[in-house]
């Protein structure tokens, strides 16, 4: 069974740092695709970062574009999203979500850690 | 980007009643685009991928398509745990983009 699980989030102030990981189980992790799906409290989804099963196509939302950074660790079968320069405006549920086929048709996601940017 | 226009934003039904969503993408997806429902405090879960291919698991009366721009959704009967968001969703492109959401809800 395919389970993924995100850890890091929290509160933190506007300008500052988070690093969320996703711990992935149950799939060959390099073989797919992964990316990090955002969902401020009570709004749509949003994509942010795509990374390919070799880690050598890294994809970004352009508001988040030189602040996040995508990584994933094979050996540890982890997904990780470096968050610096936070805004109030990144305040959101982060899921990593992982690729079927390509980049996007997301078949399984996990539960989701909520960010909070604020003073 | 594409921007994935989706109607309405709710659809009032009873249990036993069909649902037909429309999302609507600013440019052609060339069919790929997703559906995927959103149970308050879940995360979302596919539905269909590829304008019509049902993911594992998904009920038959769940069905999707379309091409181009324009694409469906059809729930052909409500079942009470259908009542939910939907949302579509492109891969044709970068940015990926997500459709702002159809409530279905109970009437």
């Amino acid at each position: 069974e395919v389970q993924l699980l995100e850890s890091g989030g929290g509160l933190v102030q506007p300008g500052g740092s988070l690093r969320l990981s996703c711990a992935a189980s149950g799939f060959t992790f390099s073989v797919y695709a992964m990316s990090w799906v955002r969902q401020a409290p009570g709004k749509g989804l949003e994509w942010v970062a795509a990374i390919g099963g070799g880690a050598d196509v890294k994809h970004y939302l352009d508001s988040v574009k030189g602040r996040f950074t995508i990584s994933r660790d094979i050996s540890k079968n982890t997904l990780y999203l470096q968050m610096n320069n936070l805004r109030v405006e990144d305040t959101a549920f982060y899921y990593c979500a992982m690729s079927l086929r390509g980049y996007g048709d997301y078949g399984a996601w996990g539960p989701g850690t909520l960010v909070a940017v604020s003073s | 980007e594409i921007v994935l226009t989706q109607s309405p934003a709710t659809l009032s039904l009873s249990p036993g009643e069909g649902a037909t969503l429309s999302c609507r993408a600013s440019e052609s997806v060339s069919g790929y685009l997703a559906w995927y429902q959103q149970k308050p405090g879940q995360a979302p879960r596919l539905l269909i991928h590829d304008t019509s291919n049902r993911a594992t698991g998904i009920p038959a009366r769940f069905s999707g398509s379309g091409s181009g721009t324009d694409f469906t959704l059809t729930i052909s009967s409500l079942e009470p745990e259908d009542f939910a968001v939907y949302y579509c969703h492109q891969r044709a492109t970068w940015p990926l983009t997500f459709g702002g959401g159809t409530k279905v809800e109970i009437q």
